[in-house]
């Protein structure tokens, strides 16, 4: 079975350019987390969807960043305008609905803002 | 708020050593878990070993085990007979579970490097 993937794997963009990035979580998953490392600090939760439904988006830094799950499948982040703080890691992870359920990370998306 | 603190930013052990990462949360929650993830370089994080914060005995997953002090809020890693594939970034992270959901918080991570 695939685990988690995310695209794409490294992003370079001049400060006020936009980007997205992409995660697929596995098959079935409804649990879908966004988190970030920002400049090896903690990694810090940044919202949570179920399903389609965005259940938890307490962490996101500001209203330059949007996330969406259309259909309940894969999810994109996008960042717009991006600044120079937005560098970090992006990670994405996903679980199953009901019960305890294990998070499965993605590899993470390295974004670097110039 | 859940707070985690890892306060060994690096670490190196020689191979077949075993070593013990420290992790403390602070939390008014009653009902929690506790994980930890490795890192490998430029690899996925996968979990490690996990403890739900009820249970009294210390999970232990083959050469992987916790010291699990919950009036300390105390959650340390202790990895025996290390090996070099043990060489990894290890986070210490809390979740509270809600409807079957875990927004994890993390430590800032604990660099370790297993020496031939």
């Amino acid at each position: 079975e695939a685990g988690v993937t995310q695209f794409p794997s490294h992003s370079v963009i001049e400060k006020g350019q936009t980007v997205t990035l992409r995660c697929d979580p596995i098959s079935g998953h409804d649990n879908l987390y966004w988190y970030r490392r920002v400049m090896g600090k903690e990694i810090k939760f940044l919202l949570h969807f179920v399903k389609e439904s965005k259940q938890d988006e307490s962490g996101m830094p500001n209203n330059r960043f949007l996330a969406e799950r259309t259909g309940g499948t894969y999810s994109t982040l996008k960042v717009q305008p991006a600044e120079l703080e937005d560098s970090g890691v992006y990670f994405c992870a996903s679980s199953l609905l009901w019960g305890y359920n294990e998070q499965f990370f993605g590899p993470g998306t390295r974004l670097t803002v110039l | 708020a859940q707070t985690v603190t890892q306060s060994q930013p690096e670490m190196s052990v020689q191979e077949a050593e075993t070593v013990t990462l420290s992790c403390t949360y602070d939390t008014s929650e009653s009902n929690y878990y506790l994980f930890w993830y490795k890192q490998p370089p430029s690899r996925q994080m996968i979990l490690v070993i996990r403890q739900e914060a009820y249970k009294q005995q210390n999970a232990t997953e083959n050469r992987f085990s916790v010291n699990f002090q919950k009036a300390a809020k105390s959650f340390s890693l202790k990895i025996s007979d290390s090996q070099l594939g043990d060489t990894a970034m290890y986070f210490c992270a809390f979740g509270a579970s809600f409807q079957g959901a875990q927004k994890l918080v993390f430590g800032q991570g604990t660099r370790l490097t297993i020496n031939p």
